[in-house]
């Protein structure tokens, strides 16, 4: 099936500390690819997308992502997190139809 | 704000019961998404509209759901006769796009609907 897995459960690091949220895919042809987070009792808010092109991609918030085809992966990452990105993370693939196939989020719990 | 917005916030209803959400998408995208979301998980497709048709639902959405959305403006789900495996964050999203790039265009999520069914 196609799908994305977000291997870990949570992500603790220290603030100022670099940040790499884990996702990897499983898809057919060429995948389009979405970073998203969500806050407590918000919506889920768009991060970045990776279509074609640059394998690094630059998004909201200081967030980049590097896609690599040969090991079918899509991390997030951020140079030096913050407290305030202490959130709930999902890597999607979009599949046909624009339809989303999310993963199961990672918490990242950012320590002061 | 011209974000997706959806109403109510918070439904709390009776097994057995039918309950109606509203999802208002941003003005010129042209899709619209259902998706349910239960605690620990990833949200789940359930059903989506180009305009007014609604193209496609998963096996997910069973009799018991409807989606309508007249005009192509907002959008409606309704769940019928619910039960406690109702349960759930519904999330709406909408994009724009058609055709074969469409799965290129970001979605952009309302606030979801939490219903409990007691």
């Amino acid at each position: 099936a196609q799908s994305v897995a977000q291997p870990e459960d949570q992500v603790n690091v220290a603030e100022g500390n670099p940040l790499t949220v884990k996702c990897t895919y499983s898809v057919s042809g060429n995948p389009y690819l979405f970073w998203y987070v969500q806050y407590p009792n918000r919506g889920l808010q768009f991060l970045l997308k990776y279509i074609t092109g640059d394998n690094l991609v630059k998004g909201s918030y200081g967030f980049e992502a590097e896609f690599n085809k040969s090991q079918t992966s899509f991390h997030l990452k951020k140079p030096s997190a913050l407290v305030s990105d202490s959130a709930l993370y999902f890597c999607a693939v979009s599949l046909r139809n624009n339809r989303l196939a999310f993963g199961k989020g990672n918490q990242v719990v950012v320590i002061p | 704000d011209t974000g997706v917005s959806q109403d109510p916030r918070h439904k709390i209803t009776k097994r057995g019961q039918n309950v109606t959400f509203r999802c208002d998408p941003i003005s010129e995208h042209n899709r619209l998404y259902w998706y349910r979301q239960t605690l620990g998980q990833g949200p789940e497709f359930l059903t989506y509209f180009q305009n007014e048709a609604q193209l496609e639902k998963s096996r997910l959405l069973s009799d018991r759901f409807s989606a309508e959305r007249p005009k192509g403006s907002f959008s409606t789900l309704e769940i019928q006769r619910t039960e406690q495996g109702d349960s759930a964050m519904y999330l709406c999203a909408s994009s724009l796009g058609a055709g074969g790039l469409a799965g290129a265009y970001e979605q952009y999520f309302g606030p979801g609907t939490r219903l409990t069914v007691t």
